[in-house]
């Protein structure tokens, strides 16, 4: 079946310092999307990118779906205290979600 | 507000026993979905239901069971046969069937631990 890696598993950054987590689908993806978990909590969706090179932006957030649409990104830009949490991407598998394994970010002030 | 709501949030169990996490939404979501996950790991999909009645297999079904009798609850039974139950569960819905091109939406999860 399909299968979506992360990498990677785990970053601790500064304050202030940028973060990219990537994301790597085994088969060509329709969409892909981004969710947040902060620590103790549940998922909650981000954003869906749906074409090939497409880049989108949420404040300091930027998200990018590659050309092939096998693999996506998402970078911060000078990270705060309130971007801890688990960043999964998620492809779509006929009916169904397919989550990546996670990026885990602590920021340190 | 609508929203996801999943009870309990903290479910102690004894080994052997079948425990039932509650799944209600008021979204007017026609898909269901539980996920499970352990400490430091992703999403893993025990079932999903596209419509009342009807429901699928995801990729770690074995030792759970569910139901779908209605448009609003989906909820999930751990049972015995379950080896390794101790996980974090969460439960999401989508608006249409089909999650690959819809957004779920998640409860707040139900923790699970079996002594």
């Amino acid at each position: 079946g399909q299968q979506v890696m992360q990498i990677p598993q785990y970053q601790h950054v500064q304050e202030g310092e940028d973060f990219t987590t990537y994301c790597n689908s085994s088969t060509t993806l329709s969409n892909i999307q981004w969710y947040k978990q902060r620590p103790g909590g549940h998922p909650v969706f981000l954003i869906q990118l749906v074409k090939s090179g497409e880049v989108k932006k949420q404040k300091r957030l930027t998200f990018q779906f590659g050309e092939a649409k096998k693999n996506s990104s998402l970078h911060i830009t000078a990270t705060q205290t309130t971007d801890v949490g688990t960043y999964f991407c998620a492809g779509p598998d006929f009916q169904k979600l397919v989550f990546g394994t996670g990026t885990r970010l602590l920021v340190s002030p | 507000d609508g929203g996801i709501t999943q009870s309990p949030k903290y479910l102690f169990r004894k080994e052997g026993q079948n425990v039932t996490l509650s799944c209600e939404q008021n979204l007017n979501h026609d898909a269901m979905y539980w996920y499970r996950q352990d400490p430091g790991q992703g999403l893993r999909l025990i079932y999903y239901s596209q419509i009342v009645n009807d429901f699928q297999k995801g990729d770690i079904a074995e030792g759970y069971s569910v139901s779908r009798e209605k448009k609003e609850s989906f909820p999930l039974t751990v049972t015995s046969a379950q080896k390794n139950p101790t996980a974090f569960y969460l439960c999401a819905s989508s608006k249409d069937r089909g999650a690959g091109a819809n957004v779920l939406t998640f409860g707040a999860g139900s923790r699970l631990t079996v002594l």
